[in-house]
C-alpha cells in the first residue's frame, strides 16, 4: 500500500492556460473521488469514478472542467482556460468501497495557483 | 441541502489534557453517516472516526470519541489524553446513506496542543 499519489505537488500557470492533474490511486481501490479546498473551508466534493465509470459530477465542476479514468486505475483532471478562482488544492481519494462504508485515502493534493 | 457547520475556527488545548470539537449538521434524512477527519500540515488526510447514525452507542478509538446528538443534529469530537502529534485540521463530514457518494465537509477546526 503505497498510498494515493498526486502529480503535480504544486503547479502555476496564468490565467487562460490549461492544466491537468493526475492521481494515482492505491492499487486495488476501485473507487476514486476528487475534491476542491479553498484556504479556509473544507473540501468540497468535485466528482467520482467507480471503476472506469464516472457516476457523480458536482455542480462546482463547470464545462471547462473534465475528469477521466481510463482502464479504471489512474485518474486525471484537466481545467482548461483557467480562471483565478480556480485557485484551490485538488484533493485525490480512494476507496474500496462507499464513502460511507469505508475511509476515504486522501493524496497530499495538488496546490494550483493561477496568475 | 445537507450543511456541517464548525463554530470553533481554532481551538487550543494543553498536552495531556482534554478537548472538545464541536459540530452540526441539517440533513432531513433518517440514515446518514458522519465522520471526523484529520489534516495535519502538509500532510494528507486521514479518517479520525465514523458514527452511523441509526447506532444509538457512540464511536470511540482510543483516545478519540464522539458525543452524537442525532435530535439535536450534534456530533463533537472529544480528544483525550491531547498529544503534540494531534496538531491539526479537523474536518466534520456527512454522507448520505445508499445515494450520492458526496461527502459534505464542515469549514474544519483548526487544533493547537501546547506542550
Amino acid at each position: 500500500d503505497t498510498g494515493v499519489s498526486q502529480d503535480p505537488r504544486h503547479k502555476i500557470t496564468k490565467r487562460g492556460q490549461n492544466v491537468t492533474f493526475r492521481c494515482d490511486p492505491i492499487s486495488e481501490h476501485n473507487r476514486l473521488y476528487w475534491y476542491r479546498q479553498t484556504l479556509g473551508q473544507g473540501p468540497e466534493f468535485l466528482t467520482y469514478f467507480q471503476n472506469e465509470a464516472q457516476l457523480e459530477k458536482s455542480r462546482l465542476l463547470s464545462d471547462r472542467f473534465s475528469a477521466e479514468r481510463p482502464k479504471g486505475s489512474f485518474s486525471t483532471l484537466e481545467i482548461q482556460r483557467t480562471e483565478q478562482g480556480d485557485s484551490a488544492m485538488y484533493l485525490c481519494a480512494s476507496s474500496p468501497q462507499g464513502a460511507s462504508n469505508s475511509p476515504l485515502h486522501f493524496g497530499n493534493g495538488t496546490r494550483l495557483t493561477v496568475t | 441541502a445537507q450543511t456541517v457547520t464548525q463554530s470553533q475556527p481554532e481551538m487550543s488545548v494543553q498536552e495531556a489534557e482534554t478537548v472538545t470539537l464541536s459540530c452540526t449538521y441539517d440533513t432531513s434524512e433518517s440514515d446518514y453517516y458522519l465522520f471526523w477527519y484529520k489534516q495535519p500540515p502538509s500532510r494528507q488526510m486521514i479518517l479520525v472516526i465514523r458514527q452511523e447514525a441509526y447506532k444509538q452507542q457512540n464511536a470511540t478509538e482510543n483516545r478519540f470519541s464522539v458525543n452524537f446528538q442525532k435530535a439535536a443534529k450534534s456530533f463533537s469530537l472529544k480528544i483525550s489524553d491531547s498529544q503534540l502529534g494531534d496538531a491539526a485540521m479537523y474536518f466534520c463530514a456527512y454522507i448520505t446513506q445508499g445515494g450520492s457518494e458526496k461527502l459534505v465537509f464542515g469549514k474544519g477546526t483548526k487544533l493547537t496542543v501546547n506542550p
